[in-house]
C-alpha cells in the first residue's frame, strides 16, 4: 500500500537558519505530493504540491521537488522566521487521481520551532 | 471565499451524551471529508462523501458515530453515546481537483 515517512521532530532551529524536512514515500506509479502546514490551533493548510516527476513546488520561500528516483518530497526553506513554527505534514493522493479525488495518505507530521 | 467552515470550534460534554459536529464546505467543491486528530494516532480519516454519497465509511471507529451530508452545503458529524477516548480534534475537509481544503476543527472533550 502507499506510505509517507518523515524525518521524525520535533526539529528546533534559530531564525534565519536553513531547514529542511525530510519525507519518503512508498507508491506505484506516480503518485501527487503535497506539503500541509498546521499552525497552532488551526487546521491543515496546503503549503504547496507537485503532481509529477522533477515538478517543484513552492510557496511562501518553502519549496520542494518531486524526486522520483529517490522517491522523495523534502521540504526547504532557506531562511526560517519564527513565524514558520508548525507542524508539517508530507502527503500523497494514488496516481491517477488527477482531477478526482485520491485518498490522501498522511506522513506522521514534523514539529518544528524557530527561536528568535 | 470563506473557507470550511467547521462548528462549534470547542465542544465540551459528559460521556454518555449526544454529540453533533457541523461541517460547510467550500462552495462548489464535490468531496467532503471527516478526519480525527489525537496525539497518539496522528490524523485518520473517518468518512469521505462525494456529491453528498458516502464512499468510504471504513474510517468509522465504531457504530457510535455516523455521519450525513443532507445536502452540498452541509454536513454533520454525531456520535452518540460519547465516550472519553472520542476526545480529539475533528476536522472537517473539502476538495475539488483533488486538493483538500481543512477547516479549522472542533476540539471536543468527552469528561
Amino acid at each position: 500500500g502507499n506510505s509517507v515517512t518523515q524525518m521524525e521532530g520535533p526539529v528546533t532551529l534559530s531564525e534565519e537558519a536553513f531547514l529542511t524536512i525530510n519525507c519518503t514515500y512508498t507508491a506505484t506509479g506516480y503518485p501527487s505530493l503535497f506539503w500541509y502546514v498546521q499552525y497552532p490551533g488551526e487546521g491543515l493548510q496546503l503549503l504547496l504540491k507537485a503532481t509529477k516527476a522533477d515538478d517543484k513546488g513552492s510557496n511562501k520561500g518553502f519549496e520542494a521537488t518531486y524526486r522520483k528516483e529517490t522517491t522523495s518530497f523534502h521540504l526547504e526553506k532557506g531562511s526560517v522566521q519564527v513565524s514558520d513554527s508548525a507542524v508539517y505534514f508530507c502527503a500523497l493522493t494514488p496516481p491517477g487521481s488527477g482531477t478526482s479525488y485520491g485518498k490522501l495518505t498522511f506522513g506522521q507530521g514534523t514539529i518544528l520551532t524557530v527561536h528568535p | 471565499d470563506a473557507g470550511v467552515i467547521q462548528s462549534p470550534r470547542h465542544e465540551v460534554t459528559e460521556m454518555g451524551q449526544e454529540v453533533t459536529l457541523r461541517c460547510k464546505p467550500i462552495s462548489g467543491h464535490d468531496y467532503l471529508f471527516w478526519y480525527r486528530q489525537t496525539m497518539m494516532r496522528g490524523l485518520e480519516l473517518l468518512i469521505y462523501f462525494n456529491n453528498n454519497v458516502p464512499i468510504d465509511d471504513s474510517g468509522m471507529p465504531e457504530d457510535r458515530f455516523s455521519a450525513k451530508m443532507p445536502n452540498a452545503s452541509f454536513s454533520t458529524l454525531k456520535i452518540q453515546p460519547s465516550e472519553p477516548r472520542d476526545s480529539a480534534v475533528y476536522f472537517c475537509a473539502s476538495s475539488l481537483g483533488g486538493t483538500e481544503y481543512f477547516g479549522p476543527g472542533t476540539r471536543l472533550t468527552v469528561t
